[in-house]
């Protein structure tokens, strides 16, 4: 089952901020993060583990509440090149490392 | 580089005509997974594989096969497409052997269109 991403599309202006939530209504291992620009291929963003902290990357960080079962990302002060989808990939306990992803956040950053 | 090579990169085929799309990866990896994206759905899992001879069906199956005789390959196969498998498909690959918190390495993606 997949997990549900929220907001479906946002629009940013450079500088602003942005929240994107993913849940999920199983019990989870882990989470992972990955960026799509328009026609390429994922990119990996980070992955925060069952117990793990808080973990960051430049400007991009991401929490895990896994009594909630629930994982957000949070961009700052957001740049042009933050633009694309963002999808979630969630991995259950037991899950032989089967990762299933959301539907995909689409953030567009306009100047 | 490490890296994971899918090939080919676009294919137009008619509806019936078996295909089969390549995966490569250069890193070792035990893991490897096959994805299909459509707009608004994300990426579904098609199969995959924990390792040589070892492999799982996903979230949509239907109509895919696959195989895993080399630890470096996974193709996917068609036998018989249909136009609802239209789609921008990836292969990934992951390593196992540093626990669960390995990433997925994704290739750089094969659009198919079937008419």
């Amino acid at each position: 089952q997949q997990p549900v991403q929220s907001p479906q599309a946002v629009i940013l202006r450079e500088g602003e901020d942005a929240v994107i939530n993913c849940s999920s209504s199983k019990a989870l291992y882990s989470v992972h993060w990955y960026r799509q620009k328009h026609g390429e291929a994922p990119v990996f963003l980070m992955i925060l583990l069952k117990g793990g902290e808080q973990k960051g990357h430049e400007k991009i960080s991401a929490s895990f509440n896994e009594k909630k079962q629930q994982s957000s990302l949070y961009l700052t002060a957001s740049q042009l090149s933050y633009s694309g989808t963002y999808f979630c990939g969630t991995e259950r306990p037991g899950g032989y490392q089967k990762v299933t992803f959301g539907t995909g956040t689409k953030l567009q950053v306009i100047p | 580089e490490a890296q994971v090579t899918q090939n080919p990169r676009y294919l137009i085929t008619v509806t019936g005509k078996k295909l089969t799309v390549t995966c490569s990866q250069n890193m070792n990896h035990e893991y490897m997974s096959w994805y299909r994206q459509d707009p608004g759905l994300g990426l579904r899992q098609i199969y995959y594989s924990m390792n040589v001879e070892v492999t799982d069906k996903g979230d949509v199956p239907e109509g895919y096969k696959v195989s895993r005789k080399e630890k470096r390959n996974f193709p996917l196969i068609l036998e018989s497409p249909s136009p609802n498998q239209t789609s921008l498909y990836f292969c990934a690959s992951r390593g196992l052997a540093g626990g669960t918190n390995e990433k997925l390495f994704f290739g750089s993606g094969t659009q198919l269109s079937v008419l």
